[in-house]
């Protein structure tokens, strides 16, 4: 079970969008959409953003979307704000009822 | 509003057992999985594994020969123990409400366990 592949780090001014990869997430036709998004500051729990590759949960910004493509998923944050500034990770479906994080992206806002 | 939390003992000495267990409050954990998580200080995420309510069990294949979860329904809560631990094992250790299969919310604060003798 390999983790799922992120940029380390990535940088963005306020006002920008940016996007981040994550690749080695499941192709397979049932388990294709089930990709998750979460955002952390330093010293708290993991927040959900996105589940199912593109739904937002109940009080999640607009500014944050998902995609994917083919075993690529994507996180867009638009407007970037210094709030913003957090890791980030995703989340596959990796078979047999197990699940599998990518090793994270950190988002500097600049 | 579910509410998690983790509590368990913060230091444990290499070769021994880790044991955590999670408490949750605002709602029954009945029909739902509950997974444990586990973030090593300043490094990524790893699923640790899921339980069932019915007591059915998904684990990581790199930690499944060392961890085994349950659950005790009437206390609403879910355990966690993951046997002969060394210091890779120090890790914040999180709970979490799984709404679908890669969906974690909410999350209680985590638990730093320290494996030190």
């Amino acid at each position: 079970q390999s983790a799922l592949t992120q940029p380390a780090s990535l940088s963005g001014s306020p006002g920008q969008s940016i996007t981040i990869s994550c690749t080695g997430t499941s192709s397979d036709d049932g388990s294709y959409n089930l990709v998750s998004w979460y955002q952390q500051h330093p010293g708290k729990a993991p927040k959900l953003l996105i589940y199912e590759v593109n739904k937002r949960p109940s009080g999640v910004s607009s500014r944050f979307s998902g995609s994917k493509s083919d075993n690529t998923a994507s996180l867009t944050i638009s407007g970037l704000q210094a709030e913003d500034e957090a890791s980030y990770y995703c989340c596959s479906y990796a078979g047999r009822g197990t699940s599998v994080f990518g090793g994270g992206t950190k988002l500097t806002v600049l | 509003q579910v509410r998690l939390q983790e509590s368990g003992p913060g230091l444990v000495k290499p070769s021994e057992t880790l044991s955590l267990t999670c408490t949750v409050s605002g709602d029954s954990i009945s029909s739902f999985y509950w997974s444990w998580i586990r973030q090593p200080a300043g490094k990524g995420l790893e699923w640790i594994g899921r339980i069932y309510t019915s007591g059915a069990t998904n684990y990581n294949p790199s930690l499944k020969s060392r961890v085994a979860m349950s659950v005790a329904t009437s206390e609403n809560r879910v355990s966690l123990r993951l046997t002969s631990v060394t210091a890779a094992d120090t890790a914040i250790y999180f709970c979490a409400k799984v709404g679908g299969p890669t969906t974690f919310d909410p999350w209680g604060p985590g638990i730093l366990v320290t494996v030190s003798s």
